[in-house]
């Protein structure tokens, strides 16, 4: 356990609908990014936070996606009218800030599947 | 792009020690070597980060070459459940990590 936290682990829907996901970090880390993971390879940067500011999105962030993190804290992923495509493992990491290099701490992962 | 080269698959005799390579020929001179594994269905774990001098700790040692351009993960005692993909990444100190992961190294663990 990395305390990093995601809800839910698992969820399935269908093409069409909206979800949304939570990742609750590391309590002192004022980083905190997004990746998505598809079958057979690495993770992908989808978007990063410094405190509340959203202040990176990867080009894979489509305009279905947006992501929120309300004072600084727990953080939201939305995808609206999902695709099949949208099915993957997301991820959250949080990683405490500074000038020192410091590693990511990721959570389990939601593992999407879009029917 | 992935700024690092890595073979896909490695296996390892259980109790040996298992030495997985990289490659990032372009590092520059503020970048960290970073290594994490992702075991199955879970998210990726942290392992051990280094600049230009060797390091260990807990888990694993990390020798980075002098000219910096290749490095070795060493886990000296390998067992069952390291069996995982082993991600050697390169990412500057401080400021936020965009980390580009690759598809890094299978690393099969036989009993």
């Amino acid at each position: 356990d990395t305390g990093v936290s995601q809800d839910p682990r698992h969820k399935i829907t269908k093409r069409g609908q909206n979800v949304t996901f939570r990742c609750d970090p590391i309590s002192e880390h004022n980083r905190l990014y997004w990746y998505r993971q598809t079958l057979g390879q690495g993770p992908e940067f989808l978007t990063y936070f410094q405190n509340e500011a959203q202040l990176e999105k990867s080009r894979l962030l489509s305009d279905r996606f947006s992501a929120e993190r309300p004072k600084g804290s727990f953080s939201t992923l939305e995808i609206q009218r999902t695709e099949q495509g949208d099915s993957a493992m997301y991820l959250c990491a949080s990683q405490l800030g500074g000038a020192a290099s410091y590693e990511q701490y990721f959570g389990p992962g939601t593992r999407l599947t879009v029917t | 792009d992935a700024k690092t080269t890595q073979p896909p698959s490695m296996d390892c005799a259980e109790g040996r020690a298992a030495n997985l390579p990289c490659n990032h020929s372009t590092i520059s001179g503020n970048e960290y070597v970073y290594w994490y594994r992702q075991i199955h269905s879970q998210g990726p774990q942290y392992i051990i980060h280094g600049l230009k001098n060797n390091e260990t700790n807990e888990m694993a040692s990390l020798i980075i070459t002098e000219d910096r351009k290749s490095s070795t993960l060493i886990l000296p005692h390998a067992t069952l459940r390291d069996t995982a993909v082993y991600y050697c990444i390169v990412e500057l100190s401080g400021g936020y990590q965009k980390v580009t992961f690759g598809t890094g190294t299978k690393l099969q663990v036989i009993p």
